[in-house]
This record gives C-alpha cells, sequence and structure tokens, in this order.
C-alpha cells in the first residue's frame, strides 16, 4: 500500500528557473494540500485542491506559484522564476473524503527539498 | 490570526525520564488539535486529533491531553527512539480539514 509520493526528493535550481514538484496522493484519496518548511520555521499550509478544482489557496504567494490536480496523473506545485527565498521543503498531503469516523488525519510524503542557487 | 506556540523548542531527556510538551493554541473555531511526529528528512507522521477540552488520547508512551487553551504531550519513560520533532497543529473548520495551522515543533531528544 504505498503512501504519498513525492518527486523528485531534491531539487535545485538557479535563480530565474522554474521547479516542478509533483505529488501522487495515497490510492483512494481524493483531496491534496500542499505545505511549505522554510527553514526555522514551522509548516506553513499553501493549497488545498481536489481532483481538477482548487478548493483553497489561500496560503498560495500571489505571484509565481501555481497548483493543479488533473483528471488524470499526480498534482502539480510549480514554481516559476524562483528566488533564494523559495528554498524549502514543499510536503504533500493527502485525506480521504472527509466525514463521520475520520480523525482527520493527514498522510504526508516525504518532500521535496528545493534549493535555488 | 490563529496562532499555535510549542513550548520548548527543544527538550533532551535521559532514557526513562518522563516530562511532557506544551502547545498553546488561539485557533477560531478550533475544531480539532492534532499532534504530529516528524523524523528528519522526513514527512509529518499522524499521532492524535483532540476534539473537545478534557479529552486524552494515548499511544503506547505518548498521551495527549486537551484544555480550552492548550494541550499536553505526556511522554512517560522515553525510548532513544522517541527522539524526534513533535508538531502541534489546530483546524479551524471551514471547508477542510486538511488546512491546519502548525506550531514549529518542539524537538525531542532522547539520550541512552
Amino acid at each position: 500500500n504505498a503512501g504519498v509520493m513525492q518527486n523528485p526528493r531534491h531539487l535545485v535550481r538557479r535563480r530565474g528557473q522554474e521547479a516542478r514538484l509533483r505529488c501522487s496522493p495515497m490510492k483512494g484519496h481524493s483531496h491534496v494540500y500542499w505545505y511549505r518548511q522554510l527553514p526555522e520555521e514551522g509548516l506553513k499550509f499553501m493549497v488545498y485542491l481536489q481532483k481538477e478544482n482548487i478548493i483553497d489557496e489561500s496560503g498560495m504567494p500571489k505571484e509565481r506559484f501555481s497548483a493543479e490536480f488533473p483528471k488524470e496523473g499526480p498534482s502539480i506545485l510549480r514554481i516559476q522564476q524562483v528566488v533564494r527565498g523559495d528554498s524549502a521543503a514543499y510536503f504533500c498531503a493527502s485525506s480521504p473524503e472527509q466525514g463521520a469516523g475520520n480523525t482527520g488525519e493527514l498522510f504526508f510524503g516525504e518532500g521535496s527539498r528545493l534549493t535555488v542557487l | 490570526e490563529d496562532q499555535v506556540t510549542q513550548s520548548p523548542e527543544a527538550l533532551r531527556l535521559q532514557e526513562g525520564e518522563s516530562s511532557s510538551l506544551n502547545c498553546s493554541y488561539t485557533v477560531s473555531g478550533l475544531r480539532g488539535l492534532f499532534w504530529y511526529r516528524q523524523d528528519p528528512g522526513k514527512g509529518p507522521e499522524f499521532l492524535f486529533t483532540l476534539y473537545s477540552a478534557g479529552e486524552e488520547k494515548e499511544k503506547e508512551r505518548l498521551k495527549a491531553t486537551l484544555t480550552k487553551k492548550e494541550s499536553f504531550l505526556h511522554i512517560t519513560a522515553p525510548k532513544p527512539e522517541d527522539s524526534a520533532t513533535y508538531l502541534c497543529a489546530g483546524h479551524a473548520g471551514g471547508t477542510s480539514y486538511g488546512k491546519l495551522t502548525f506550531g514549529q515543533g518542539t524537538i525531542l531528544t532522547v539520550h541512552p
């Protein structure tokens, strides 16, 4: 039973390049969340998606960042024109349908660590 | 603005030395208080969800409790394998229980 799969695990980009991070949720999970963990800071919510829909993007920076979760394939977090301040660990989490009996547990991937030179 | 504050930032214990980690929260309309464990280089791993003041949950050497203002994670007779960063997070309700406000974590080190 594969967990949440993220790739790449490590990514190095130069300033101005694009970064694409991919996340495949656990089997049977239709909700995907992206979190960012900056050095010396806690996890910060970025965006919540369901298949083909962005439900809540209140944590996404207004520019250069976008996310999608297409009908087929993984969720993608895209960062255009990266800057040094984008260097962080980006975690994806998934959950099943919400409802009674759920603990609210999120299943996290192992993260993608972006380094911007 | 919702806030979650954890203390201490770091805690060093001897094996078998029990202690508690604190999580203070100001989350408007708290719908759930979560504890996660994170090992270096890994993603957070779910431990507990607490929903109402007075609630307690236990798992092996860990027990989580909740009051109206804070939560505690009690560690009884810890072992070196309990060393990790422990994260507390609050959920304010709304459209998704996956939108959590995390604290900065407590780094626990247990020495043999």
